[in-house]
């Protein structure tokens, strides 16, 4: 158990309001990530984070923004939701073995 | 280019039976590493299996072996004897060295072990 929480884990919202998605580990690991899974897609990463305030694009980050303010908390919003966000969202970190493991998703619905 | 090939979207096999699902993989680095990871019908991802670049020999362990080939870029998946718990997507991914360890994801494939 790598000790990763997300809320929420399901939310329904409308399009064109803000959303923010938070990942929480309890290990203390350095890197931090945020994929969506998409049917026909695997996971896709949207943004990854190598330290406090350090973060970087994936490949599918347009219309994500991501905050890291503190080791434990990793922060994906969504500025302004759209219908192609919905998705499952995974956040992830990567032990000294370089594996990563993975929070247990958010269903993501915009209506 | 897609990093992380598997080009098996949907296997059935029945209970008992072997199945090995395929994962082909490009990059330029000398140093990666491949995964396996599993996700069962709960959703949840599973961790299975990591493999450095430098390291070719096989692994196996209980029911589950894989086989990592430099030559045809490939690591594959064998399930032996398989279970109706064995049901679920299995992902094959790719981490290249000095990336921020960012993985490269398959597609997946959809296992169904028929009883």
């Amino acid at each position: 158990d790598a000790g990763i929480t997300q809320s929420p884990r399901h939310k329904v919202t409308e399009t064109g309001t803000p959303v923010t998605l938070r990942c929480h580990q309890t290990e203390n690991h350095r890197y931090m990530y945020w994929y969506r899974q998409d049917p026909g897609h695997g996971l896709r990463l949207i943004h990854y984070s190598y330290g406090v305030k350090d973060t970087d694009k994936g490949e599918v980050s347009d219309g994500y923004s991501v905050s890291r303010s503190k080791t434990e908390d990793f922060l994906l919003t969504l500025e302004s939701a759209t219908s192609s966000q919905t998705s499952v969202y995974f956040c992830a970190i990567s032990d000294r073995e370089f594996r990563q493991f993975f929070g247990p998703g958010t269903r993501l619905t915009v209506l | 280019a897609q990093k992380v090939t598997q080009a098996q979207t949907e296997i059935s096999v029945v209970e008992k039976e072997d199945v090995t699902l395929d994962c082909v993989y490009e990059t330029r680095d000398t140093t990666y590493y491949l995964f396996w990871y599993k996700q069962p019908p709960s959703g949840e991802l599973v961790f299975l299996i990591r493999r450095n670049s430098f390291d070719e020999q096989n692994e196996i362990s209980g029911r589950y072996s894989w086989n990592f080939q430099k030559s045809t870029s490939s690591f594959n998946f064998t399930i032996t004897a398989s279970q109706v718990v064995d049901s679920a997507v299995y992902f094959c991914a790719l981490s290249e060295a000095g990336t921020g360890n960012q993985f490269y994801f398959g597609t997946g494939t959809s296992l169904t072990v028929i009883p």
